[in-house]
């Protein structure tokens, strides 16, 4: 069964501070699907990116950025010049094509003004 | 815009009540998911619906029943409502269509007491 890791449970940064929040990953498959969502306060979880495990590109939108790299299982995840509104948790997944979709446990980022 | 909206965001009730929390999406996803969501715990896999009158079992499914009678809809039940039930729940829905396959949306989550 496919597994994801997300070591840092919590981590606090000062604002314009840039952070990588690590996701590590385990499957047999070839063909999967990568993702970050963000869960502010409210609770509702934001649909950040979705990468298929055929597409080594990392990508790049505004301030947010992914490096995915299959040699190390890994699809981290990078702010830079950190704001006080991307405090939240952060969660990995992954998804084989059975659809069914893995969470890594989060990891909670605070900004600090 | 993907829209799944969840028919309360908090609520409250007793034990042994029979609960029924409601998910409605607008996008024609033939995929439906409930989670609950529990400090520590991450993200849990109750049941989910790949069509009309299908289910499936998650990881979690004891003490949930699921029904969706219509494409749009997705129910989640707790038939007995028990204080290990408290917690978040959260719909989300899915579709088959190339580019977006396997990218799950997400309502704002039901936040439930039972007391």
């Amino acid at each position: 069964a496919q597994k994801v890791t997300q070591a840092q449970t919590e981590i606090s940064v000062v604002e314009k501070e840039d952070v990588t929040l690590d996701c590590v990953y385990e499957t047999r498959d070839t063909t999967y699907y990568l993702f970050w969502y963000k869960q502010p306060p409210s609770g509702e979880l934001v649909f950040l990116i979705r990468r298929n495990s055929f597409d080594e590109q990392n990508e790049i939108s505004g301030r947010y950025s992914w490096n995915f790299q299959k040699s190390t299982s890994s699809f981290n995840f990078t702010i830079t010049a950190s704001q006080v509104v991307d405090s939240a948790v952060y969660f990995c997944a992954l998804s084989e094509e059975n659809n069914d979709m893995r969470f890594g446990a989060g990891t909670r980022l605070t900004v600090k003004p | 815009d993907v829209k799944v909206t969840q028919s309360s965001r908090y609520l409250v009730k007793r034990t042994g009540e029979k609960v029924f929390l409601e998910c409605v999406q607008d996008m024609d996803h033939e995929n439906m998911f409930w989670y609950r969501q529990d400090p520590g715990l991450g993200l849990r896999l109750i049941y989910f619906s790949y069509d009309v009158k299908m289910k499936e079992k998650g990881d979690i499914p004891e003490g949930y029943s699921v029904s969706r009678e219509k494409k749009e809809r997705f129910s989640l039940i707790l038939e007995s409502a028990s204080t290990n039930q408290t917690s978040m729940y959260l719909c989300a829905s899915s579709t088959w269509a190339a580019g977006d396959t396997d990218t799950q949306y997400f309502g704002p989550g039901t936040r439930l007491t039972v007391l």
